[in-house]
């Protein structure tokens, strides 16, 4: 089956500008995690959920960042007038119940400039 | 400040050697996983160890959980170049948290 996508692989924008990054998780996953990754280190949590319930969010950096996952299937990550400091690689993964193993996507790589 | 200590935080070394990593908090984890991850690629689970003292064997892999689930290891043996990538602890406090993520530990494997 497929494993978990992500959309679009690569984001190029302007200071200020708004962006939502997409997550489809494995299907059927209960649980869906948002990480931010610099290069060389481990993903920094953001946020999960359960079905589409918001666990957690203490990981998201401020207010511009927000997550929904309405349905409790596809997510996103929107981050609202962004800096340049938000470029990153914004990693997504599901699980098939809260701390089973983790299946991650390829990611989006964020560039603002 | 991470809440997992991974070290070294980089290994190169030649094939057939053998080596360890290591992962340090002084949390108590509930379980605690190792990944590895390629360059451009996301991390891939190796192993889940929940069990304070428990060993668990992958082929050349050998991880081990700490009595105290404070710590874990994982020992190489005969590695390959294969094996070059950065791995990656994640420990979960309880139940119903998150995983964090230690910064893991860049291993390199010359033939």
């Amino acid at each position: 089956g497929a494993g978990v996508s992500q959309s679009p692989r690569y984001k190029v924008t302007k200071r200020g500008q708004d962006v939502a990054l997409r997550c489809d998780p494995i299907s059927g996953h209960v649980s869906l995690y948002w990480y931010r990754q610099a290069l060389g280190q481990g993903p920094e949590f953001l946020t999960y959920f359960n079905y589409e319930a918001q666990q957690d969010k203490s990981g998201l950096p401020n207010d511009r960042f927000s997550a929904e996952r309405p349905e409790g299937s596809i997510s996103t990550l929107t981050i609202q007038r962004t800096e340049q400091r938000d470029s990153a690689m914004y990693r997504c993964a599901s699980s098939l119940v809260n701390q089973e193993t983790q299946y991650f996507g390829p990611g989006t790589r964020l560039l603002v400039l | 400040t991470q809440l997992l200590e991974q070290s070294p935080q980089f290994l190169s070394i030649q094939e057939g050697e053998n080596l360890t990593v290591y992962c340090n908090s002084s949390s108590v984890f509930s379980s605690l996983q190792w990944y590895r991850q390629e360059p451009g690629e996301g991390p891939v689970l190796l192993v889940t160890v929940v069990t304070g003292g428990e060993v668990k064997k992958l082929k050349r892999l050998t991880f081990q959980f700490g009595d105290a689930r404070k710590d874990s290891s994982l020992h190489i043996t005969a590695a390959q170049p294969g094996d070059t990538g950065l791995y990656l602890c994640a420990g979960v406090a309880n139940s119903w948290g998150k995983f964090q993520f230690g910064a893991g530990t860049q291993v390199v494997v010359t033939p």
